[in-house]
């Protein structure tokens, strides 16, 4: 399978833990996305990174979130001090990052649920 | 004000049936636009971009108006799996952030 993989696709979690998710993009895609989603919304952005330069980050997010792509490869996502409202959808998606390309093409997500 | 704002439906529609969907954004500087196609419990999925001057794609046309700020996405011949929701996207100038709606939920209904 060539599309972009999430591990793990659930994760359960008491409030106070700190969890990390993995995103792997479709291979020699330059851009990389995490978003947030809750029922009934649609995805909220949360950062990108253009290889493993991390280029903007939502001023949503508290200090308890940070995400990393350190050979601009794979990313990683991690939430300190997990909250009941971080209970959410977290997917990722991947683009080419060419010109003329902006399709981005989204992984199955990861299902966190915090009790 | 959302950036990006939709009705969140959902439209109920018979099957055959032409149904519309609109979309407003409110960062003029908006550089580019999409519909994306998301399923229950499924990831989004490019349904198409939306270009200046409209495009088409079979039974879908997707309009732009950049007096307005909005977009459009027109189905026709409405097909029991156009059943989603229709997810309106914006991107802004000298960025590669990109800001969904809420999405628009469609029944096409036998």
């Amino acid at each position: 399978d060539t599309g972009v993989s999430q591990d793990p696709r659930h994760k359960i979690t008491k409030r106070g833990q700190n969890v990390t998710f993995r995103c792997d993009p479709i291979s020699e895609h330059n851009r990389l996305y995490w978003y947030r989603q809750t029922l009934g919304q649609g995805p909220e952005f949360l950062t990108y990174f253009q290889n493993e330069a991390q280029l903007e980050k939502s001023r949503l997010l508290s200090d308890r979130f940070s995400a990393e792509r350190p050979k601009g490869s794979f990313s990683t996502l991690e939430i300190q001090r997990t909250e009941q409202g971080d209970s959410a959808m977290y997917l990722c998606a991947s683009s080419p990052g060419t010109s003329g390309s902006d399709e981005q093409f989204f992984g199955p997500g990861t299902r966190l649920t915090v009790l | 004000r959302k950036e990006v704002e939709q009705d969140p439906g959902p439209f109920n529609v018979p099957e055959g049936a032409t149904v519309a969907f609109n979309c407003t954004y409110s960062n003029s500087a908006s550089q580019s636009f999409f519909w994306y196609r998301q399923d229950c419990r499924k990831e989004p999925k490019l349904l198409m971009s939306v270009y200046s001057s409209g495009n088409e794609d079979g039974r879908f046309t997707a309009q732009l108006n950049r007096a307005s700020q909005y977009i459009s996405l027109l189905i026709r011949d409405s097909k029991l799996s156009d059943s989603a929701t229709y997810l309106c996207v914006v991107r802004g100038s000298g960025t590669y952030k990109y800001i969904f709606g809420t999405g628009t939920r469609l029944k096409v209904l036998a």
